[in-house]
């Protein structure tokens, strides 16, 4: 089972420059989340989607981009990446349902990215 | 930011229960208690959630206090692989997919 899944795992870059996280999930989930990790911190979610075609702003949007095409992928776009954005990235995905409301949140390894 | 409290750090030792304490000051009668833990560099990962009786599962067990304002995980035999940050998180029913992290709590299984 691959549950959710995202690339790359380790992304180094320079000051300017954009790239896209991306996160897929084969759960079916409707809603997907991107959080940021700095050292030490807990998550602080960036964007996130309750289906496809849409997306929400969370805590930190600043400087990043989402779109949701497709129920199984949620891209994360930096357009000009900055030193502030390094960070440890994670996605999540999760449906509401049954008992007690469940919304267990499934969370991928993590995309661990350096803005030099 | 984050609406929960909990104590910075704690050890345990191997085999013996763990009480990880948590403090829902301003929970509202919608919101459930979630925990979930994260293991050293990995995606955190859910454990058990809660909305006002006391809930067991395989991993461990929640107890919320009557007026809930506060909780308690149990990991009633704590293992090395339990060693992880543990955060408590109060998740009102709608919230779909956003989740406000606190710093949570770094939990220490010792031999």
């Amino acid at each position: 089972n691959a549950g959710v899944t995202q690339t790359p795992k380790f992304q180094v870059l320079k000051t300017g420059q954009s790239m896209t996280l991306q996160c897929a999930q084969d759960m079916n989930h409707e809603y997907m989340s991107w959080y940021r990790q700095d050292p030490g911190m807990g998550l602080r979610l960036i964007h996130y989607s309750v289906g496809a075609g849409i997306t929400d702003q969370g805590e930190v949007p600043n400087g990043y981009n989402v779109s949701r095409s497709t129920t199984e992928d949620f891209p994360l776009r930096l357009l000009s990446a900055a030193p502030s954005q390094t960070s440890v990235y994670f996605c999540a995905s999760s449906r509401v349902t049954g008992r007690l409301a469940k919304n267990i949140q499934y969370f991928g390894a993590g995309t661990r990215l350096s803005v030099l | 930011d984050a609406k929960t409290t909990q104590p910075p750090s704690m050890d345990c030792a191997e085999g013996r229960a763990a009480n990880l304490p948590c403090n829902h000051s301003t929970i509202s009668g919608n919101e459930y208690v979630y925990w979930y833990r994260q293991i050293h560099s990995q995606g955190p990962q859910y454990i058990i959630h809660g909305l006002k009786n006391n809930e067991t599962n395989e991993m461990a067990s929640l107890i919320i206090t009557e007026d809930r304002k506060s909780s308690t995980l149990i990991l009633p035999h704590a293992t090395l692989r339990d060693t992880a940050v543990y955060y408590c998180i109060d998740v009102p029913q709608a919230a779909g997919n956003k989740l406000t992290f606190g710093g949570g709590t770094r939990v220490l299984v010792k031999p």
